[in-house]
């Protein structure tokens, strides 16, 4: 069964940095991109960056750009966002997500399955 | 590409027929658009992708159609577990976008 599970939210000051995993189980992980896509409270989804299976591609949304950096490791199976300088609107639950279908070899992807979500607070 | 869902909101009983748009501002290269299914406290999940193909384990009551600009999911006999937030995305051109959301509630 494929398991995405993130781990590293928590209540941080805007300014300040934090950083996400999400673990992945259950499939061929370095032959998927994957994908990070938030939800802030009460409100829609925005997929935020992606990454293809062997890192050689990445995106980032334009909020984000610049301050969030999304990395690899295929050895660990994990997937990581770095985020720096966090705003009080980056507030919102972190989805990681995994390329659905079969292996594409891009970022231009549906997601399949997607984590349960670790909450990032920006507050003062 | 902007995606915009309409209706925002659709109250329909069980049984009934729910139709939900999804309109792009430009052309959605290779027809690269899906679908998911949020409920309340829950991860979202795909139902259909490329406009049309559903993944194993989605019914055949969830299907969608479309291509270029305008999308369409339909729900052919609204089941009380599919009472929940539908949005589309576009994944033809970086950066990848999500439509506001549908919320198809219980009449």
């Amino acid at each position: 069964e494929v398991q995405l599970v993130e781990s590293g939210g928590g209540l941080v000051h805007p300014g300040r940095s934090l950083r996400l995993s999400c673990a992945a189980s259950g499939f061929k992980f370095d032959d998927y991109a994957m994908h990070w896509v938030r939800q802030g409270p009460g409100k829609g989804l925005e997929w935020v960056s992606g990454i293809t299976w062997n890192g050689g591609n990445i995106g980032y949304a334009d909020s984000v750009k610049g301050r969030f950096t999304i990395s690899r490791d295929n050895a660990k199976n994990s997937l990581f966002l770095q985020m720096h300088n966090l705003r009080i609107e980056d507030t919102a639950f972190y989805y990681c997500a995994k390329e659905g279908g079969y292996p594409s070899g891009t970022r231009h992807n549906w997601f399949d399955p997607w984590g349960q979500g670790t909450l990032v607070t920006v507050s003062s | 590409i902007v995606l915009t869902q309409s209706p925002g909101a659709l109250s329909l009983s069980p049984g009934e027929r729910a139709t939900l748009s999804c309109r792009a501002s430009q052309s959605v290269s290779s027809r690269y658009l899906a679908w998911y299914q949020q409920k309340p406290g829950q991860a979202p999940r795909v139902l259909i992708y490329e406009a049309s193909s559903r993944p194993t384990g989605i019914p055949d009551r969830f299907s969608g159609s479309g291509s270029g600009t305008d999308f369409t999911l339909t729900i052919s006999k609204l089941e009380p577990e599919d009472f929940a937030v539908y949005y589309c995305q576009q994944y033809g051109s970086s950066p990848l976008t999500f439509g506001g959301g549908t919320k198809v509630e219980i009449k």
